[in-house]
């Protein structure tokens, strides 16, 4: 079964630049678009990014999307960190067998 | 506004059967996929089942297949989830997603408890 890993947590200061990782278990990641959500404790997921690269309106322009098909992974790239990006992130994409997939999470740490 | 909002989730015995509901408004239900995502306590997103805007087509994951119904009314704006059998790796949190666009889940619902325990 196709399958998404993610680091566990990161953890950075305020004003930094962060990258979650998000690496396919087979085939090509690039073959159906990667979405990421946040998800603050207590509270249900929303949508950071989606289409691998594009962000819902409301969301910063300091989140980004990519795809390195080299390494089969996806990336959300956080920049110039604040305190309210603290939540958990979830990379999400679909397989061959008609399932949606999500990768375990990873908890961000804002310290 | 568009505002899904799950009930249905309780206390239940391993064995038991629970029915879940996800009220839809602020947008043409009828027009829209949607799915049912769980959270376990601490744990990560587990995708649960799909179903097409018409309830023509169906999907499950394999966890819950066999014990698991998707359904929708497209009258009455509501997507429901039979549970049968539930089991204790049942509990968690879920959520009622719509399908947006290109295959986002957007928006989520708040979520509804379902807890198996003796």
């Amino acid at each position: 079964n196709f399958m998404l890993t993610q680091p566990h947590s990161v953890s950075e200061s305020p004003g930094k630049t962060v990258t979650i990782s998000c690496t396919g278990s087979s085939g090509s990641i690039a073959s159906n678009y990667v979405r990421w959500y946040q998800q603050r404790p207590g509270s249900a997921p929303t949508t950071v990014i989606y289409e691998d690269n594009q962000r819902p309106s409301g969301v910063p322009d300091r989140f980004s999307g990519s795809i390195d098909s080299s390494s089969n992974s996806a990336s959300l790239t956080i920049s110039g960190l604040k305190t309210e990006d603290e939540a958990d992130y979830y990379c999400q994409s679909y397989d061959s067998h008609n399932h949606w997939v999500f990768g375990g999470g990873t908890k961000l740490t804002v310290l | 506004e568009v505002q899904l909002v799950e009930s249905g989730g309780n206390l239940v015995q391993p064995g038991g059967s629970l029915r879940l509901s996800c009220a839809a408004s602020g947008f043409t239900f009828s027009s829209y996929e949607m799915n049912w995502v769980r959270q376990a306590p601490g744990k990560g997103l587990e995708w649960v089942s799909y179903i097409s805007s018409s309830g023509n087509t169906i999907y499950y994951a394999d966890s819950v297949k066999g014990r698991f119904t998707i359904s929708r009314d497209n009258a009455k704006n509501s997507l429901y989830l039979q549970m049968n059998s539930l089991r204790a790796e049942d509990t968690a949190v879920y959520y009622c997603t719509t399908i947006y666009g290109s295959g986002r889940f957007d928006p989520w619902g708040q979520g509804t408890l379902v807890t198996v325990s003796s």
